[in-house]
C-alpha cells in the first residue's frame, strides 16, 4: 500500500527481553518521527529522522531507547532490557519534507502502530 | 514549554448536529497545527493541516480555524454522521521544537444515530 506500515502491530514479551519495532514510511518522505501513545492520551515525541540522520532524539527516555534508519528509508526503534513501564502504543509517522515552512509538505502521516506489552 | 489541551475529553451529540472541537495551545510561536482523527485499532488520520499564516482551511464538512495571539484552533464538523465517532487530536509543531509534534489529549466525540 501507499500508506506508512509497522511491523509487528502486536508484540508481548518478558520484561527484561528486547524488541525491535520497524517502520516503513511512504517511499519518497525524507522525515520519519516515533512516538508513544499511552492509553487516552496523545502521542509523545521520541525521536525524528530526516534521512538517515537522528535529527532529534531529546524524546527516548533513557538510553534503553535508540533507533536507526541506516539506509535513509525503513527505520527501527529498540528498546532494551524491557521493563512494565514500557507497554505502550508505538507510533510511526511520515512526511515529505523535513523543512520549516509549516507548509503541507510537512504533514505527518502516520502508521497504525505497534501495541507493545511487557509482562 | 508548549502544552496542548483539548477540553472537552469526551462529547455525545444526536446525528445531524454540528460538531465544535477546541483545541488551546500555550506557545503562539508555531509553524503549523495539524487535526488528526483515531479509530480504534488503527493509526492517526491527517484531517487537516494550517499553516501559521492561515486562519482557516476547510475540507468538505471539516472546517478548521486558527487564532495563533489566542492560542486556540477549533474544528468545526458539519452535519455529524454516526461514522464521525472517533477520538479527535490537534498537535502543534512549535518553532523552538523542530519537526517534532505536540499533541493535545484528545476529545472522544460520540455521534448518536
Amino acid at each position: 500500500g501507499a500508506g506508512v506500515s509497522q511491523s509487528p502491530r502486536y508484540k508481548v514479551t518478558k520484561r527484561g527481553q528486547d524488541v525491535a519495532l520497524r517502520c516503513d514510511p511512504i517511499s519518497g518522505h525524507v522525515s520519519l518521527y516515533w512516538y508513544r501513545q499511552a492509553l487516552g492520551q496523545g502521542p509523545e515525541f521520541l525521536t525524528y529522522f530526516n534521512y538517515e540522520a537522528q535529527q532529534d532524539k531529546s524524546g527516548l527516555p533513557n538510553d534503553r531507547f535508540s533507533a536507526e534508519r541506516p539506509e535513509g528509508s525503513i527505520s527501527t526503534l529498540t528498546i532494551q532490557r524491557t521493563e512494565q513501564r514500557d507497554s505502550a502504543m508505538y507510533r510511526c509517522a511520515s512526511s515529505f519534507s523535513g523543512g520549516t515552512s509549516g507548509s503541507l509538505s510537512e504533514t505527518q502521516y502516520f502508521g497504525p502502530g505497534t501495541r507493545l506489552l511487557v509482562l | 514549554k508548549q502544552e496542548v489541551t483539548q477540553i472537552p475529553a469526551a462529547l455525545s451529540v444526536p446525528e445531524g448536529e454540528n460538531l465544535v472541537l477546541n483545541c488551546s495551545f500555550t506557545d503562539s510561536a508555531i509553524y503549523n497545527l495539524q487535526w488528526f482523527r483515531q479509530d480504534p485499532g488503527k493509526g492517526l488520520t491527517s484531517l487537516l493541516l494550517i499553516q501559521s499564516s492561515q486562519r482557516e482551511q476547510t475540507s468538505g464538512r471539516l472546517n478548521a480555524s486558527l487564532d495563533k495571539s489566542s492560542g486556540r484552533s477549533t474544528l468545526y464538523i458539519a452535519a455529524s454522521q454516526p461514522g464521525d465517532s472517533a477520538t479527535y487530536l490537534c498537535a502543534v509543531r512549535r518553532r523552538a521544537a523542530g519537526n517534532k509534534l505536540t499533541f493535545g489529549g484528545g476529545t472522544r466525540v460520540l455521534v448518536k444515530p
